[in-house]
């Protein structure tokens, strides 16, 4: 059965302070592993695609890695306005639907 | 950035009744998937729609739900008969022939 566990599920940091949120995953076929920032009461915000070992994707502060069991989100040098709780998904083999962990619910204190 | 959007932000029924949710997807979008999220718990999914049939459910959605583009456009949802464990956020989902999905912002569906 396809899973996705994220770890730690909550993370306080303070401003400045680089950290990593991970995400392991047991998928047949992996087809994409996603991450995604949720705002309270919003819906799921996209961030990277990743589809196999060794890629990597930036994006302003954030920096997500692959491997073939686990993905990390390294934040450098957080802000406050990084404080949200971001999601990892993976896509298998069977169609198109996402699987989504717990998430890690990430604040950032100035 | 190509948006989502869902009607209503928030729903509050009573028990038994009928709910339909809506969501405006992006245009030239191909696929649409509907889930939901229990507050407190994981995003969890529903159903996928592709060419005006559904090509994939989950063991959620049971003969209560139905999903339809009644007009071309809209894509909804219903719940035929809305129980108490239905009280969760909603949300639309589409792609195109790339993998992301773009998310709504959600219905809000509390049911007393």
């Amino acid at each position: 059965e396809d899973q996705v566990t994220q770890s730690p599920e909550a993370l306080r940091l303070q401003e400045g302070e680089s950290s990593s949120l991970n995400c392991s995953y047991t998928v047949s076929g992996l087809r994409g592993l996603f991450w995604y920032r949720q705002d309270p009461g919003k819906g799921p915000e996209f961030l990277f695609t990743l589809y196999s070992a060794g890629e990597e994707k930036e994006k302003e502060r954030l920096k997500a890695t692959l491997t073939k069991k686990e993905s990390f989100l390294h934040i450098t040098a957080p802000k406050p306005e990084d404080s949200a709780t971001y999601l990892c998904a993976v896509r298998g083999e069977q169609g198109g639907k996402l699987i989504f962990g717990q998430g890690t619910e990430l604040s950032v204190k100035p | 950035e190509p948006e989502v959007t869902q009607t209503p932000s928030h729903q509050v029924t009573q028990m038994g009744q009928e709910v339909i949710l809506r969501c405006v997807p992006i245009s030239n979008h191909l696929y649409f998937y509907w889930y939901r999220q229990i507050l407190g718990q994981k995003v969890e999914f529903l159903v996928s729609f592709y060419n005006n049939e559904i090509s994939e459910k989950s063991e959620i959605f049971d003969d209560q739900f139905s999903v339809e583009r009644p007009d071309g456009s809209n894509f909804t949802l219903k719940i035929r008969s809305t129980k108490l464990e239905d009280s969760a956020m909603y949300f639309c989902a589409n792609r195109v022939l790339s993998d992301e999905q773009f998310f709504g912002p959600g219905t809000r569906l509390t049911v007393l």
